[in-house]
């Protein structure tokens, strides 16, 4: 089988730093993406990692250890519109299928 | 450029009943993807294309059918929709094997009665 574990929901203070964790566990890996999305709303694009280390785009980075199979979203200087759910997506082949994990709830206390 | 464009943005049917959600994508993308989203399920994929003419299984691919008939179009049926199959419905698009980068669209709302 294939999974994809990540955290239900994470708790952080505005202005803080937080880091969204994901395992996963798949036939064949190719790279690993994180998406936004707020209530009501479609997910949007924030990383891609396909090689070990870290990617940063602003106030978000996206780190890989494909020998862990394990990677994290960090979000720095917490604001109040990060409030969202998170996702760590799989693309398992270049050209085959992209997996979800579940989501991570990300809730921002002023 | 609309970008990703998914059609209706919300039904209510019957059990038993058919109908087809409509995505359309104006970037002249390759791939095109239909997800469908339920509480605490995340995004689960339902049938994918990599190409006009060309579609394949996802993860949950059971009472839903699928056709990408013109490269900007994929078509998502239900023949006999189930109580089941009430959900988000979105669709997703990406350039090409070159890039990870997936657009959705706004979702479609279908309840089943």
């Amino acid at each position: 089988g294939q999974s994809l574990e990540q955290p239900s929901e994470v708790t952080a203070v505005e202005g803080a730093i937080v880091q969204i964790n994901c395992t996963y566990q798949t036939s064949g890996f190719y790279g690993l993406s994180w998406y936004q999305q707020h209530d009501g709303g479609a997910p949007t694009f924030l990383s891609y990692n396909a090689l070990d280390g870290l990617e940063e785009t602003g106030r978000f980075s996206s780190f890989l250890s494909r020998s862990d199979s394990y990677g994290y979203l960090l979000l720095q200087e917490l604001q109040m519109k990060d409030s969202a759910s998170y996702f760590c997506a799989v693309t398992k082949n270049r050209d085959d299928k992209i997996i979800f994990g579940k989501g991570t709830r990300l809730h921002i206390l002023p | 450029n609309a970008g990703v464009t998914q059609t209706p943005k919300f039904r209510v049917l019957k059990t038993g009943q058919s109908m087809t959600l409509l995505c359309a994508q104006d970037m002249n993308h390759e791939y095109m993807y239909w997800y469908r989203q339920d509480p605490g399920m995340g995004l689960r994929l339902i049938h994918y294309s990599v190409g006009e003419g060309t579609t394949a299984k996802g993860e949950v691919p059971d009472g839903y059918n699928v056709s990408r008939l013109k490269k900007q179009n994929f078509l998502l049926g239900l023949e006999s929709a189930a109580p089941s199959q009430t959900s988000v419905y979105f669709c997703a698009s990406r350039r090409d094997p070159s890039t990870d980068t997936q657009y959705f669209g706004p979702g479609t709302r279908l309840t089943v009665l």
